[in-house]
């Protein structure tokens, strides 16, 4: 199956400092998710960003399929942007394989 | 829309018991998945099914695990008997065909003791 990897697996930010995640992934897909799980265990959908850039508020996301990967942007990041962020990906069939996270720690 | 609809969003139970778990898809999606996240294995899916039809159900850990979709709105997830290994955070998600994103509903927190 399709292997998801993500960096960096643990990242402590000053609030205010901005951030890319990394997410690269094995084979061609046809979906991509960002997800944040918020301290409450809530899977919280980001972007659905199978290819391109996509922009919300703070956020952005960025997939270039023909290389393999994609990036999360954080920019200004707040206390209440703590948490895991996941990608996931969907290859041939509709199972959606989630990588191990980046668990985001952001100080005030 | 309300989103997914998970039921109960907290399940302690001893161990040998029947536990059963449940999901409202959103309204008009034709996808449905079982995924449980634990510390060690992280996000794996269980079971998925396609217009109430099961068509994957190779994570499934082991026969004590079942689901059903008996209509389109609802999902059942069964244990029996629970063990504590079972202990986890299940999840339900929904999609709408192949082309949009799946949405998560809040889970379930499965402690068997």
């Amino acid at each position: 199956g399709i292997q998801v990897e993500q960096s960096p697996p643990d990242l402590i930010l000053q609030e205010g400092a901005n951030s890319t995640l990394r997410c690269n992934f094995s084979d061609s897909v046809n979906n991509l998710q960002w997800f944040h799980q918020n301290p409450w265990g809530q899977l919280i959908n980001l972007f659905y960003i199978p290819s391109g850039t996509k922009q919300n508020g703070r956020l952005s996301a960025t997939t270039v399929a023909t290389e393999r990967y994609s990036l999360l942007y954080i920019s200004s990041s707040q206390t209440t942007d703590s948490g895991v962020y996941f990608c996931a990906v969907r290859g041939s069939n509709y199972k959606l394989t989630f990588g191990k996270g980046t668990l985001l720690t952001v100080n005030p | 829309d309300a989103g997914v609809i998970q039921s109960p969003r907290h399940e302690v139970t001893e161990m040998g018991q029947e536990v059963t778990l449940r999901c409202k898809p959103i309204s008009g999606h034709d996808y449905l998945f079982w995924y449980r996240q634990t510390m060690m294995r992280g996000l794996e899916l269980l079971i998925y099914f396609n217009n109430n039809v099961p068509i994957d159900d190779s994570g499934m850990p082991e026969d004590r695990f079942s689901a059903k979709m008996p209509n389109a709105s609802f999902s059942t997830l069964k244990i029996q008997p629970s063990e504590p290994r079972d202990s986890a955070v299940y999840f339900c998600a929904s999609s709408l065909g192949s082309w949009w994103g799946y949405t998560f509903g809040s889970g379930t927190r499965l402690t068997v003791v």
